[in-house]
């Protein structure tokens, strides 16, 4: 099994409190995703990392950031967290070549109240 | 835009018998590769099955096999001899074929086996 460790694994907070959610990996992994999965929608991507301090946007970016300064850790955060972010994220990683699958994380179930 | 469209929200199949579930994928990259994931009940997403678009035949992982028409652009995921613990979400996805930056997902079919 691939080395990803998600951190926390479940968190509660309020609406308008800071959160931020880590993803730790052990196999030198270039690519790094944030995907937030909602029922009905599958996966969607809010952040990518495609090395250190090199990221972009996916497709529901707005009201999060990352930060990548290290090639092992991925940072999420949620700098005033809403009740629409209330979701399981999944942290990914994945080789360079096109050919190379995603490995996921075990998911943060987060609940903004 | 890349999509993958998975138009089966929920699906039922007979212990031991064979099922396929069904994706659709949009590009107009002539290289791009397919992935399958399961997502059982305990939340874990799980790499079944790879194919790539230049792949002479069929990808197969035991009891998985892909059912990829490239004319049609559909990577269907057959699951054979179906067992109770396949019973999950499964997810088709795409690598971004212009920059393999990123995976796209489909909204994923709920597989459910019965006894």
């Amino acid at each position: 099994d691939a080395g990803i460790t998600q951190s926390p694994r479940h968190k509660v907070t309020e609406t308008g409190t800071p959160v931020t959610l880590r993803c730790h990996q052990t196999e030198n992994h270039r690519y790094m995703y944030w995907y937030r999965q909602d029922p009905g929608h599958g996966l969607r991507l809010i952040h990518y990392s495609y090395g250190v301090k090199d990221t972009d946007k996916g497709e529901v970016s707005d009201g999060y950031s990352v930060s990548r300064s290290k090639t092992e850790d991925f940072l999420l955060t949620l700098e005033s967290a809403t009740s629409s972010q209330t979701s399981v994220y999944f942290c990914a990683i994945s080789e360079a070549d096109r050919d190379a699958e995603a490995f996921f994380g075990q998911g943060t179930r987060l609940t903004v109240v | 835009a890349q999509k993958i469209t998975q138009t089966q929200p929920g699906m039922f199949v007979q212990e031991k018998e064979a099922v396929t579930l069904d994706c659709t994928y949009d590009t107009s990259d002539p290289s791009y590769g397919l992935f399958w994931y399961k997502q059982p009940s305990s939340g874990e997403m799980i790499f079944l099955i790879y194919q790539g678009s230049y792949d002479q035949q069929n990808a197969t992982e035991g009891r998985y096999s892909l059912n990829f028409q490239k004319a049609r652009k559909s990577a269907n995921l057959v699951i054979s001899a179906s067992q109770l613990g396949d019973s999950a979400m499964y997810f088709c996805a795409m690598r971004d074929p212009l920059t393999g930056n990123q995976f796209y997902f489909g909204t994923g079919t709920s597989l459910t086996v019965i006894p």
